[in-house]
């Protein structure tokens, strides 16, 4: 089955620095890949998605990448703030599956 | 997102117990999800439904059972809670787009306590 790879587990930034996540996934029938932000003691939350077709997808200050040849995909945030501080998932799916694998999660702490 | 909802939001129960959390949406989607998180090891699927009569069984089903009782409603039972099944247990739903799987919409949550 899919096992999907998140690092670094925690990442500590500078307000203004950006902030890269990197995930790894196993399963090359893979074809949607979704990051999640969770607040502490809120719900997760889709900030972006990508699917195989496309190679890197943006908006506003985030952006996601994906390698499918490596089978990896990555979170970019530019311009940090301290209320982007929060846990983030990276998640992989097949299409015929319908089932989402999640990563470990890396908690984003961005210090003013 | 109040489409997707939870209840109880926070129990406290003893080893033993049977307990059942209940879920509902009105975002009208055919699939409905149960994971449970815990830290340091992410969202972990326990089952999920793709319509009513579609029942299966995710990562760690074991210990656990559901009931997909209506498009709108998915519950689920811990028959006899142990100490470890003591978790942030979250429903998520999802519809489909141009014959894909959708993004997933999380309910906020319950907070389960096995003593």
């Amino acid at each position: 089955g899919e096992n999907v790879e998140q690092h670094p587990s925690t990442l500590s930034v500078q307000e203004g620095d950006s902030a890269v996540i990197k995930c790894t996934y196993s399963d090359s029938a893979s074809n949607y890949f979704p990051w999640y932000k969770q607040e502490l003691g809120k719900r997760p939350q889709l900030i972006i998605d990508i699917r195989s077709n496309v190679g890197e997808k943006k908006d506003q200050r985030i952006a996601v990448t994906l390698n499918k040849t490596a089978k990896h995909f990555s979170l970019h945030i530019t311009e940090t703030q301290p209320e982007d501080s929060a846990v983030y998932f990276c998640a992989a799916m097949r299409n015929q599956g319908g089932k989402l694998i999640f990563g470990q999660g890396t908690e984003l702490s961005v210090k003013p | 997102d109040a489409d997707v909802t939870q209840t109880p939001r926070n129990r406290i129960t003893k080893t033993g117990k049977r307990i059942m959390l209940e879920c509902s949406q009105t975002k009208g989607h055919d699939r409905m999800y149960w994971y449970r998180q815990d830290p340091g090891l992410g969202l972990r699927l326990i089952y999920y439904s793709f319509d009513v009569k579609d029942i299966n069984k995710g990562e760690i089903s074991d210990g656990y059972s559901v009931s997909r009782q209506a498009q709108a409603k998915f519950s689920l039972s811990l028959e006899s809670a142990i100490p470890n099944q003591t978790a942030l247990y979250f429903c998520a739903t999802s519809g489909t787009s141009g014959g894909q799987p959708d993004t997933q919409y999380f309910g906020p949550g319950t907070r389960l306590t096995v003593l």
